[in-house]
Parts: C-alpha cells; sequence; structure tokens
C-alpha cells in the first residue's frame, strides 16, 4: 500500500541548532515527493519539491532535503533552525504531477530559546 | 494573484444539518482537490475535480458527501446530515494541471458539528 511514514511527532530543538525531519514513503511507481509547513490554523505552504534530477534540492526558507532511493528516503534538513520554524511539518508523495497527495501525519517542530 | 480562498473560515453546524463549503482555486487553475485533515492526522485525500468533471473520488466517504466544480463559479464540498465524526478541517488545493505543478492549498474552512 502507498504510505508517507513521518517516524517523529514531535521535535524540540534548540533556536540556531540544526534539524532533520525525517520522512519514508511506500509507492510503487516514481515518488514525487513534497514537504509542506503548516502554521497554527493555516494552510499549507509548500517548502520544497523533488521530481526528478538532483537529488538534494533547496526550498525556501533556508529548507533543502534529499532524495535517497535505496532508503525510501525523503527527509527535510535545515542548517540553522529560527523560532519562526516553528510548525507542523509535513511529508507528502504523488504518482505524477497533477494527482492526489499522499500525506504523512506531521511532525510538529518546537523551538526553544 | 489571489492564492486559493475558501470560506467560510469557520462554520458550525447541529447534527442533522447541511454543511456547504466553497473553494476558489487561484486564477487559471483549473483542477481542484479536496482533503479533510482530522485532529493530529494528516490530509486525507477526498476528492479530484476538474471544471464540471470528477476525475477522482476514491477518498470520498459514499454516503452524505458530494462534490462539484461548475464552468462557473467556486468549487463545493457538500456535506448532508452532518455527523459528530465530520467535524475536521477541509482544505482545498488547485493546480494548473500542467507536468510537474504543485497543488497550492487554501486556508481551510473548519468544521465543528455539534
Amino acid at each position: 500500500a502507498q504510505s508517507v511514514t513521518q517516524p517523529d511527532i514531535h521535535i524540540t530543538v534548540s533556536e540556531g541548532a540544526s534539524l532533520e525531519l525525517r520522512c519514508n514513503y511506500s509507492y510503487g511507481a516514481t515518488p514525487y515527493l513534497f514537504w509542506y509547513v503548516q502554521s497554527p490554523g493555516q494552510g499549507l505552504q509548500l517548502l520544497l519539491k523533488y521530481f526528478s534530477g538532483d537529488t538534494l534540492v533547496q526550498g525556501i526558507k533556508g529548507f533543502e532535503a534529499e532524495f535517497k532511493r535505496s532508503q525510501s528516503s525523503f527527509n527535510l534538513r535545515k542548517p540553522s533552525v529560527h523560532w519562526s520554524d516553528a510548525a507542523e511539518y509535513f511529508c507528502a508523495v504523488g504518482n505524477q504531477a497533477g494527482t492526489a497527495l499522499i500525506f504523512g501525519k506531521g511532525t510538529t517542530l518546537s523551538v526553544s530559546s | 494573484n489571489a492564492g486559493v480562498m475558501q470560506n467560510p473560515r469557520h462554520l458550525v453546524r447541529r447534527r442533522g444539518q447541511e454543511a456547504r463549503l466553497r473553494c476558489s482555486p487561484m486564477k487559471g487553475h483549473s483542477h481542484v482537490y479536496w482533503y479533510r485533515q482530522l485532529p493530529e492526522e494528516g490530509l486525507k485525500f477526498m476528492v479530484y475535480l476538474q471544471k464540471e468533471n470528477i476525475i477522482d473520488e476514491s477518498g470520498m466517504p459514499k454516503e452524505r458527501f458530494s462534490a462539484e466544480f461548475p464552468k462557473e463559479g467556486p468549487s463545493i464540498l457538500r456535506i448532508q446530515q452532518v455527523v459528530r465524526g465530520d467535524s475536521a478541517a477541509y482544505f482545498c488545493a488547485s493546480s494548473p494541471g500542467l507536468a510537474e505543478n504543485e497543488q497550492f492549498f487554501g486556508p481551510g474552512t473548519r468544521l465543528t458539528v455539534l
């Protein structure tokens, strides 16, 4: 079955520390992968996406993610976290552009001072 | 260029009433998706529509739920005879339908069923 797993429900990091949010997927076809961020009471904003090509993709707000086919992973990273990064982060997979996305359950990021 | 618009942002209904959620896609976007988010859950796909056509409704409950995207006007997600379990945030996303596009999400409608 197609699925996305985000193993960490809640992560707390200190401001200025590095961040890695994990995402594993199970998908029969070539995956299209996305990371979205959701602030409380808001909609989802796309951070970055991977369709093909370079497996290290850069996104907005200083985020990056690396696609590792052998590990079925698409982990999100940021070298230095800011307090404004506190939010919920969702990993999603699609089979081709323009079709429904399958989302993970999300990881809530808290940033401590 | 305005983003995806959803209204109302908050909707309260009593059990047995009808809920109508509206979604206006971004200008130039002809593809609309509806997702539901339950507390502490990720988004679950419900239905995918293009103008006047339902493309994929595999995530839609078989009863009480319906969706449309008419030639003119917003997309409507309709829930008849709401029950408490329908309480959730409902998100609409739109895309232009081109290759390697992304889905742009609206702010959501938070439905509370009393």
